[in-house]
């Protein structure tokens, strides 16, 4: 069965302290692994794509890495505003979108 | 580019009414999927419509429906409303069909008392 699997489920950090938040999944033939950040009260917002392993991104603070099993979220000297629920998913067989149950990043001023 | 737009954004219904939903994708997006987002069971896909056709649906009884317009625009209707049909209900377009990089409109808060 197709899964998508974050940890931790939440994870508070001091400003400036960097971390990883990771996104393992399973299945059957990778064709894609997307990563999103959802605000309170909004819909989640477009960050990356990544489709083979070995693959990096970034984008301001924020590095996402993939390997065969699973992707990390890197988060350098992170700031307040970067206190959101990050997101992951990958397409089934359909290429619908499993998503994960996401991160909730706190970072402390 | 204006993005997806969805309304209603807030919503409170009572048990047995029915709703309808509606989502403008971004101008030439012509795939709209719509999805259920509770604490307990995240994100889960609803259907996805695109050249005016269902193409793909989520495990999801007969009471949720949907429809997409020849402007791309769609609507959801959830039937015979229950309590547990309370989530935030997100719309999110993309160019083609079956295109993963989606991209998300605001939501509508479903509240069913």
């Amino acid at each position: 069965e197709d899964q998508v699997t974050q940890s931790p489920e939440a994870l508070r950090l001091q400003e400036g302290e960097s971390s990883s938040l990771n996104c393992s999944y399973t299945v059957s033939g990778l064709r894609g692994l997307f990563w999103y950040r959802q605000d309170p009260g909004k819909g989640p917002e477009f960050l990356f794509t990544l489709y083979s392993a070995g693959e990096e991104k970034e984008k301001e603070r924020l590095k996402a890495t993939l390997t065969k099993k699973e992707s990390f979220l890197h988060i350098t000297a992170p700031k307040p505003e970067d206190s959101a629920t990050y997101l992951c998913a990958v397409p089934d067989s359909n290429y619908q979108l499993i998503w994960g149950a996401g991160t909730k990043l706190i970072i402390k001023p | 580019k204006a993005g997806v737009t969805q309304t209603p954004r807030y919503l409170i219904k009572t048990r047995g009414q029915q709703v309808t939903l509606s989502c403008s994708p971004i101008s030439g997006h012509r795939s709209v999927s719509w999805y259920q987002q509770t604490p307990g069971q995240g994100l889960q896909f609803l259907f996805e419509y695109f050249s005016e056709t269902q193409r793909n649906k989520g495990n999801f009884p007969g009471r949720f429906s949907g429809r997409q317009f020849s402007n791309s625009r769609s609507e959801m209707n959830v039937s015979t409303l229950e309590l547990g049909d309370s989530a935030l209900y997100l719309c999110a377009s993309s160019p083609r069909q079956g295109e993963e990089t989606q991209y998300f409109g605001p939501g509508t808060r479903l509240l069913v008392l």
